[in-house]
């Protein structure tokens, strides 16, 4: 079976533009999150998405936002480009429809997106 | 949930089992204990979780404190491919959302 994929791997843009980070889940997958990580640290929680519905957003500015479509593939949006910004940006889909603190997530290989 | 300690880096001799260790003294009662490695240029991949009882599978093994302060993930056998970061996470159960909070985590260095 597929794991989860994501699009593209790597992305170069300048500072004021937006960008657009693609997620599929693993077949099944209704539960998409996205995490941001910084060279050196460990990933950072952004969103999630549960059956196309917002579930939780980490400490991130409005800058961010993300969607879940129908057949439960997602999009990440920034706007307005900061070099802050430039990270590995990850998407991670889980199978367990309730929160029973033992889910687990599986990660995609991440977008690397470059802020010059 | 709950915050954790690792410590910052490691090694380990390859072919020669290696020991994790994961500070957790504020853990609750109904917090799991997740441990997830992310190998050089790719995602966090999951390698093993456990609420109270020591835990195998075919990666790793969790011996979990009695008192579940502390925990410690083994690799019985280091290999090369071992050497990674790994996070020793924990989750509480209830409404909310799945996500996983981590640190800075354990770098472990293999040696050939």
């Amino acid at each position: 079976d597929a794991g989860v994929t994501q699009s593209p791997t790597h992305l170069i843009k300048t500072r004021g533009q937006q960008v657009t980070l693609r997620c599929s889940p693993i077949s099944g997958h209704k539960s998409v999150s996205w995490y941001q990580q910084v060279l050196g640290q460990g990933p950072q929680f952004i969103f999630q998405y549960y059956e196309k519905e917002e579930r939780g957003r980490g400490n991130f500015p409005d800058r961010f936002s993300a969607r879940q479509f129908p057949n439960y593939s997602s999009e990440l949006n920034v706007n307005a480009l900061l070099l802050g910004d430039s990270a590995l940006y990850l998407c991670a889909s889980s199978p367990i429809t309730f929160n029973s603190g033992s889910e687990t997530q599986y990660f995609g290989p991440g977008t690397r997106l470059l802020v010059l | 949930d709950a915050k954790t300690t690792q410590p910052n880096s490691m090694e380990s001799n390859e072919e020669e089992p290696v020991h994790l260790p994961c500070n957790h003294s504020t853990i609750s009662g109904t917090d799991y204990i997740h441990w997830y490695r992310q190998l050089p240029s790719q995602g966090p991949e999951y390698v093993i979780h456990g609420l109270t009882s020591n835990v195998n599978n075919r990666m790793a093994s969790l011996a979990i404190a009695e008192d579940r302060k502390s925990s410690t993930l083994i690799l019985h056998r280091a290999t090369l491919r071992d050497a990674a970061v790994y996070y020793c996470i924990l989750r509480a159960p209830g409404a909310g959302s799945y996500q996983l909070t981590f640190g800075k985590g354990t770098k472990l260095s293999v040696i050939p």
